[in-house]
């Protein structure tokens, strides 16, 4: 079975610019999260789709958004883009049910780095 | 409010040796998960290690293992026969799975463990 995956792997910006990232859960999976690393605040979370639905948001400002498609495929985005940004973002799905154990399978991230 | 702390932000240990990395946690929750992932160099998020809170008996995966002490809310990871391959960034984390932890790891600031020949 694939892998969550994570596109594009890399991707450089400028300040004011906008983004997208997606994510392909692995097949089954109708949780999604995203999770933004630094070296300075570490892994904080951003949100949590499931079944099309946000149902967990973290303390990041508005700028910050995403969405959940039908297929479980998810994006976020990021508009007006600041230096602060640049981090490695991280997505995760997981399976729900009792059997699950809650958990998170992580694709391999996507780099932003903004100018 | 859940928090997890890990309070060695590097350890090393030569190869073959047994190394512990530490975890304490607080929740008010009283069942939950905890789990030991690892980072190596290329940023990929790998689950070594997870324990079902209710479950008394510690978790063990081949050369990983737990010691839960959930009266404690310490979770830490003992590492036997160390391997070069170990080499790597070691997160705690916490979910209950419920409420504001719903699809939510909550994350320690992780262990930088160093494996040297």
């Amino acid at each position: 079975k694939a892998g969550v995956t994570q596109t594009p792997r890399y991707l450089i910006k400028t300040r004011g610019q906008q983004v997208t990232l997606s994510c392909s859960p692995i097949s089954g999976h109708r949780s999604v999260s995203w999770y933004q690393q630094t070296p300075g605040q570490g892994l904080q979370f951003l949100f949590e789709y499931f079944s099309e639905t946000q149902r967990n948001k973290g303390n990041f400002p508005g700028r910050f958004s995403g969405r959940q498609f039908s297929n479980s495929r998810s994006e976020m985005n990021v508009s007006t883009l600041e230096l602060g940004d640049s981090a490695l973002y991280l997505c995760a799905s997981s399976l729900e049910g009792a059997e699950a154990w809650n958990e998170q399978f992580f694709g391999p991230g996507t780099r932003l780095t903004v100018l | 409010a859940q928090t997890v702390t890990q309070s060695q932000p590097e350890m090393s240990v030569q190869e073959a040796e047994t190394v512990t990395l530490s975890c304490t946690y607080d929740t008010s929750e009283s069942n939950y998960y905890l789990f030991w992932y690892k980072q190596p160099p290329s940023r990929q998020m790998i689950l070594v290690i997870r324990q079902e809170a209710y479950k008394q008996q510690n978790a063990t995966e081949n050369r990983f293992s737990v010691n839960f002490q959930k009266a404690a809310k310490s979770f830490s990871l003992k590492i036997s026969d160390s391997q070069l391959g170990d080499t790597a960034m070691y997160f705690c984390a916490f979910t209950a799975d419920r409420g504001s932890t719903l699809g939510r790891l909550y994350f320690g600031r992780g262990t930088q463990l160093t494996v040297w020949p």
